[in-house]
Order: structure tokens, then C-alpha cells, then sequence
């Protein structure tokens, strides 16, 4: 069973449209997080959510709203897309927040290319 | 200026030699830090974990080291193998937030 999971894997629409990418972890974690991965394939945290509780929000346009129905699910929508949002988006869940040893489960990764 | 830096940025090497990939922080208050390995196309994926009081951690080939101190770690990675090719991120965990580096990419060649 795949333990983060998201879809689609690989997502092309145009500018101006609004898209969702879809995440679920079954691995029982509190804490789900988005990042995005640019051309240069640095990995930059989005947002961070803890039992459905926004905990971070790094500087991100408005126009990226994540919602998490529940804790094992944070999914992100994405409305007015721009060339510049075309990127690799990672989903990941880890257990708690504070905790030592914590660590990150990635999903396989949403490549979305905006044209 | 990014909190984890790494160097460097890229390298090449000839399977069955070694190589060590550097990793410098600034994350503070320190939790753990965390090699990861990302295949191309894949997500990362967990190596190794080390907190404050470990200098070392094995994983088979893959091996850690951490200096709390200078705020340095390096993963030494031992008779490479063309499936070592990928992106070796370093990652250091303050509280509940995780700090990335932008990754060495390694190409081992036949």
C-alpha cells in the first residue's frame, strides 16, 4: 500500500485555469505539508497543517488555498494558474509536530506544467 | 540566504569509489537532521537520521556524520553503484519545520 499518494502524477492545463491536486497518507500522521519543487530542484516547504490546523504558511500567493477535510487528507488548489506555478508539487505526512526523529513521507510527486 | 547549505552542488563518479557530499546548517533550535535520496522523478526518500547527542549513522553503504557543534553534517557513500545516481538532500528539522538543501546530484558511471 502506498503509504502518501497523490494525483494526479502529472497535470498540463492553461493559464487562467483552476486545478486541484489531490493527497491521502494512511500511515496515521498528524502533520501534513505541500512543497514545491522548482527547475533547479529545490524543495520549498508551502504549507504545513497539524490535525486540520494550519501551521505554516510560508509566503505563498493567494491564489494556492490548501484544505484538509480531515487529517489524513491535505489537498491544494490552485486558481488563476501562471506559467511561473509550473513546478514539481510534493505532498508529505510526518508524526506529530515537536516530535524528535521525526520524519517526512513524501508522495511521488504532481508535475504540473502550465502553458 | 537558505538555512542548509550543501556542496557540491553536483559531482561525478566512477562506480566503486567513494564520495562524501557536505552539508552546513544554520536551523537552530536543532531536532535532527535527515539524508534524503530523490530518484529522478520519484519523491525523497529517507536515509539516515542523526540527532544532537549522534556523531554517526550507518545505512548500509550510506553512512552520516553530524557535528552539532560547527553545524556540519556529510554523507560518505562507499563503492558506489549506478543505482547511487540521484539528488542527496540534507535536511534539518527545527520543532515541527523542516529546513532543505538544494540537494548534490551524483551521477555514478560505469
Amino acid at each position: 500500500d502506498t503509504a502518501v499518494s497523490q494525483t494526479p502524477k502529472y497535470l498540463v492545463t492553461q493559464m487562467g485555469n483552476d486545478k486541484s491536486i489531490k493527497c491521502e497518507q494512511n500511515l496515521g500522521h498528524d502533520t501534513m505539508y505541500w512543497y514545491k519543487q522548482d527547475s533547479k530542484k529545490f524543495l520549498k516547504i508551502m504549507f504545513s497543517y497539524n490535525n486540520k490546523e494550519l501551521i505554516i504558511n510560508e509566503t505563498v500567493p493567494n491564489r494556492f488555498s490548501p484544505k484538509s477535510p480531515d487529517k489524513a487528507h491535505l489537498n491544494l488548489h490552485i486558481n488563476s494558474l501562471e506559467l511561473g506555478d509550473s513546478a514539481v508539487y510534493f505532498c508529505a505526512s510526518s508524526l506529530g509536530r515537536g516530535q524528535k526523529n521525526t520524519e517526512a513521507f513524501f508522495g511521488q510527486g504532481t508535475r504540473l506544467t502550465v502553458v | 540566504k537558505n538555512q542548509v547549505e550543501q556542496s557540491p552542488q553536483s559531482l561525478i563518479i566512477l562506480e566503486g569509489k567513494n564520495c562524501t557530499l557536505q552539508c552546513n546548517y544554520t536551523v537552530s533550535p536543532f531536532s535532527n537532521l535527515r539524508w534524503y535520496k530523490q530518484d529522478t522523478g520519484r519523491g525523497p526518500v529517507s536515509l539516515t537520521i542523526m540527532t544532537f547527542s549522534e556523531n554517526t549513522k550507518s545505512n548500509g553503504r550510506y553512512t552520516a556524520t553530524l557535528d552539532a557543534d560547527t553545524k556540519q553534517s556529510s554523507l560518505h557513500i562507499t563503492a558506489s553503484q549506478l543505482s547511487d545516481s540521484a539528488s542527496y538532500i540534507c535536511v534539518v528539522s527545527a520543532s515541527y519545520k523542516l529546513s532543505f538543501g538544494a540537494g548534490t546530484t551524483v551521477t555514478v558511471r560505469a
